[in-house]
């Protein structure tokens, strides 16, 4: 397995782009989520989302979209960048039945500037 | 809503020595504390775990402790090795809700 997959590594976008960051897992995982990492502030959520077609907001939804039209893919859509997002992003999943009470699985990360 | 805080932010040990890092949180309904490092450059990993039906919990050199009277749990490493340098990340949850992280704590380990 290669776990969960976040694409791009690295992006540079300029005030005001949009931009897709890709994630995807072949665990078969129901629960997908976005966290956004900051210096000092932790692991901060963005999206996320218990099984296909359903999606909710975390703590820090504004700027950012998602969708869940597969059980793999958990793709999350910054609308117009904002210097704001410059940021790390991570995709992290978990097992059916672990919301909450069991392992999240992360990808390596995206790292994001706005200019 | 849950609420974590997370002390020290940063720790320095000497290579050895144990460190430990000290969580508070404020749901009395939370029940599930993992503990995650991250390496420099790298993704967070789950190191250790624990549920609010133990008070205790070991692994090798690392372990937790819960006392959910106070609402604080706390990670402990021993022998401190320099592959011990990381950001650990306290977090709390219950279930069928989010994970709430604490702000991290950056354990360096000097030879």
């Amino acid at each position: 397995n290669a776990g969960v997959t976040q694409t791009p590594k690295f992006q540079v976008l300029k005030t005001g782009q949009s931009m897709t960051l890709q994630c995807a897992q072949d665990m078969n995982h129901e629960y997908m989520s976005w966290y956004r990492q900051d210096p000092g502030m932790g692991l901060r959520l963005i999206h996320y989302s218990v099984g296909a077609g359903i999606t909710d907001q975390g703590e820090v939804p504004n700027g950012y979209n998602v969708s869940r039209s597969t059980t793999e893919d958990f793709p999350l859509r910054l609308l117009s960048a904002a210097p704001s997002q410059t940021s790390v992003y991570f995709c992290a999943s978990s097992k059916a039945g672990t919301w909450g009470t069991g392992e999240l699985f992360f990808g390596e990360g995206s790292r994001l500037t706005v200019l | 809503g849950e609420n974590v805080e997370q002390h020290p932010s940063t720790l320095s040990v000497q290579e050895g020595d144990s460190a430990v890092i000290k969580c508070t949180y404020s749901d009395s309904a939370s029940n599930y504390f993992p503990w995650y490092k991250q390496e420099l450059g790298k993704r967070p990993q789950l190191i250790i775990d624990i549920r609010s039906n133990v008070g205790e919990k070991k692994d090798q050199r690392i372990a937790v402790t819960l006392n959910k009277t106070a609402k604080h749990f706390s990670l402990h490493i021993t022998e401190t090795q320099p592959e011990d340098s990381a950001v650990y990340f306290c977090a709390a949850s219950t279930p069928g809700q989010n994970f709430v992280f604490g702000p991290g704590t950056r354990l360096s380990v000097l030879p």
